[in-house]
């Protein structure tokens, strides 16, 4: 099956502890994605990738940082400093590496949740 | 700055009836646009991508259009069905290749 998977699910952190969500794709796209979703908010980009090894911040990437070291994999980290971490994170990716034209396609999410 | 709006937040309609659900943005230079779809606490579902060239896209019930000088989208779903209920929401691509998605209507179809 192909798809986007993203793990865990449910993240539970103590304040001032990094974590790492984890996304990966098997569908070959060349562009990953990462938003934030908050209760009544839109999506909004934290951070995206149009090829390995590059990236580019988004319209909310104070906090948070990520890799793109292989073609696959996507993983951000939310760090201490990122001050109101609790939301519902969700990757995507697109086949090209620019978002025109460039259908969308979404993981399951993962919930985090600071305690 | 780009601004997409979907209203209703919220519908409700008896299962069989047919709907529009409504997407207006401010800036008409996009390059395209899609429609998704969000059962709770899950990812997104892509449901149509409507290129700014195009009127409109169907898919089985579904039919999405496109009227860029008026800045609007309309996603129609054809009699409804309990299983349509949930979250769909819309997403513009500007030429400046900024994606903004709407808020979302929530969907309940009542059996």
């Amino acid at each position: 099956d192909g798809g986007i998977t993203q793990s865990p699910k449910y993240l539970f952190r103590k304040e001032g502890q990094n974590v790492t969500l984890s996304c990966e794709q098997n569908l070959n796209h060349d562009a990953m994605y990462w938003y934030r979703q908050d209760p009544g908010q839109g999506l909004r980009l934290i951070y995206y990738s149009q090829i390995v090894n590059d990236f580019q911040k988004g319209d909310i990437a104070e906090g948070y940082s990520v890799s793109r070291e292989k073609k696959e994999s996507f993983p951000l980290t939310v760090t201490s400093a990122q001050k109101n971490p609790t939301a519902f994170y969700l990757c995507a990716s697109s086949i090209f590496g620019t978002p025109l034209g460039n259908e969308q396609f979404f993981g399951p999410g993962t919930r985090l949740t600071v305690l | 700055k780009q601004e997409v709006t979907q209203i209703p937040a919220a519908l409700s309609v008896p299962e069989g009836e047919n709907l529009v659900l409504n997407c207006s943005f401010t800036d008409s230079a996009i390059y395209n646009l899609q429609w998704f779809r969000q059962d709770p606490g899950k990812g997104l579902t892509s449901l149509l991508l409507i290129q700014s060239s195009q009127r409109e896209q169907t898919s089985g019930r579904l039919n999405a259009s496109l009227d860029k000088s008026s800045g609007r989208s309309t996603l129609y779903i054809a009699a409804s069905q309990p299983g349509d209920s949930a979250t769909y929401l819309c997403a513009v691509i500007g030429e400046d290749d900024k994606i903004i998605f709407g808020k979302g209507t929530r969907l309940h179809i009542l059996p």
